[in-house]
């Protein structure tokens, strides 16, 4: 059974880049028809889709954070990762990795728990 | 961006009611459209994807209608595990884009 695991840190200063590890497991990053995503919800708010790697090597991000966000594979340690750069507090929020099959209905079938980042000096 | 409304925006109701939110998207989105169901400090859960479909476990008294744009959530007799809040999303298009969130809280 596959399962994500989100890891990095909780804390991370305005201005800088927040960076987040999902580590999957039960399964291959780089195999199937599946894209790998990140999203994330504020604090009492709804929730955001951040952007995904696809399995076959492509990227789509949010365009609302597309100059700020990098989302990359690694293969070989099977995880995939969330860089969002310049941040401030409206960066505040729980981050979930979730993986979509795509095929004939997309959707996020698996989730991590969730990681808490704060943005704050 | 494709956006999806949902209403009502909370709701309370008692163990064995039927409960209906709705969820409507700003185009047509066919049927690239999922349930998910949310409980404190817990990752989302799919509960319906492809308009129609039960995610494997999840039990049969929740169920989707639409009809165009605008889809339903049924829970057919409310259970004290169902007391969440719910989001719609679609998968038609990219960004992917959720609904704000319907809290379903006990009366």
């Amino acid at each position: 059974q596959v399962q994500l695991q989100e890891s990095g840190p909780r804390l991370v200063k305005p201005s800088e880049t927040l960076s987040l590890t999902c580590t999957v497991s039960g399964g291959f990053v780089s195999s199937g028809s599946y894209f790998w995503s990140w999203i994330r919800q504020p604090p009492g708010k709804g929730l955001e889709w951040i952007g995904y790697f696809s399995s076959r090597g492509t990227t789509n991000y949010n365009p609302s954070l597309k100059s700020r966000v990098t989302i990359s594979v690694d293969s070989s340690k099977n995880q995939f990762s969330l860089n969002l750069s310049s941040v401030t507090a409206t960066d505040t929020a729980m981050y979930y990795c979730a993986r979509e099959p795509y095929g004939d209905y997309d959707a996020f079938d698996i989730w991590g728990q969730g990681t808490m980042v704060t943005v704050s000096s | 961006d494709i956006q999806m409304t949902q209403s009502p925006s909370s709701l309370s109701a008692s163990v064995g009611d039927r409960v209906t939110i709705t969820c409507r998207a700003s185009q047509n989105i066919r049927s690239y459209f999922n349930w998910y169901q949310q409980k404190p400090g817990k990752a989302p859960k799919l509960l319906i994807y492809g308009a129609s479909t039960l995610q494997s476990g999840v039990p049969s008294r929740f169920s989707n209608s639409n009809s165009g744009a605008d889809f339903t959530l049924t829970i057919s007799s409310l259970q004290p595990e169902d007391f969440a809040t719910y989001y719609c999303q679609q998968s038609y298009g990219t960004p992917r884009t959720f609904g704000p969130g319907t809290k379903l809280e006990i009366k």
